[in-house]
């Protein structure tokens, strides 16, 4: 079944822990993205990848890490969140530039 | 910077009327106009798209119309149904030289039964 994947689904954590999200799609999609959801502002591109290797900023990429060592893999990293990371993160990857597929989001909050 | 502006963010129609959203964008090199649904706890789904070279795209119910002169598209949903309750979000990329894309704040959509 081709998919998107995202963990962990729920998270927790404290100011300053470092945290990764994972991603993963089986569909041999070069792009792929992360957004955040946040209440009143839809979705906002964090970070997207072209290719293996490429990689570039969003529209809020402050705060937040990226890498694309394997085609599959987009893991979302924060190296030292803060409680205004709090939100609903949603991966996202599509062949070319057009429709693209979202994972099932992962809602972070941060103490 | 660029940006995308959505309205209304809330919308509410009988069942069996029609809706209209309405989104402008700021960035003349966006070439490419998806939109999604997001149902109330789920992640977003294409519903419909449409590329910068045509003006104007059918799929059943749904329609979106482009105007590329006034940066303006719009989402069309006719004989809407309960069912079609949920969060639109309208969005501009760039389909070349990139991967950025801007999204709409969203509008809520109720359709009364």
């Amino acid at each position: 079944e081709a998919q998107v994947t995202q963990n962990p689904r729920y998270l927790i954590t404290v100011t300053g822990k470092k945290l990764t999200v994972t991603c993963s799609q089986n569909m041999n999609h070069e792009y792929m993205s992360w957004y955040r959801q946040d209440p009143g502002l839809g979705l906002r591109q964090i970070y997207y990848s072209m290719n293996v290797e490429v990689t570039d900023k969003g529209d809020v990429p402050e705060g937040y890490k990226v890498s694309r060592k394997e085609k599959r893999n987009f893991p979302l990293i924060l190296e030292s969140p803060s409680p205004n990371q709090t939100s609903l993160y949603f991966c996202a990857s599509s062949q070319r530039t057009d429709t693209q597929y979202f994972g099932p989001g992962t809602r972070l909050t941060v103490l | 910077g660029e940006n995308v502006e959505q309205h209304p963010s809330t919308l509410s129609v009988q069942e069996g009327d029609s809706a209209v959203i309405k989104c402008t964008y700021s960035d003349s090199a966006s070439n490419y106009f998806p939109w999604y649904k997001q149902e109330l706890g789920k992640r977003p789904q294409l519903i419909i798209d449409i590329r910068s070279n045509v003006g104007e795209k059918k799929d059943q119910r749904i329609a979106v119309t482009l105007n590329k002169t006034a940066k303006h598209f719009s989402l069309h949903i006719t004989e809407t149904q309960p069912e079609d309750s949920a969060v639109y979000f309208c969005a501009a990329s760039m389909r070349t030289g990139g991967f950025k894309t801007i999204f709409g704040a969203g509008t809520r959509l109720f359709v009364k039964a």
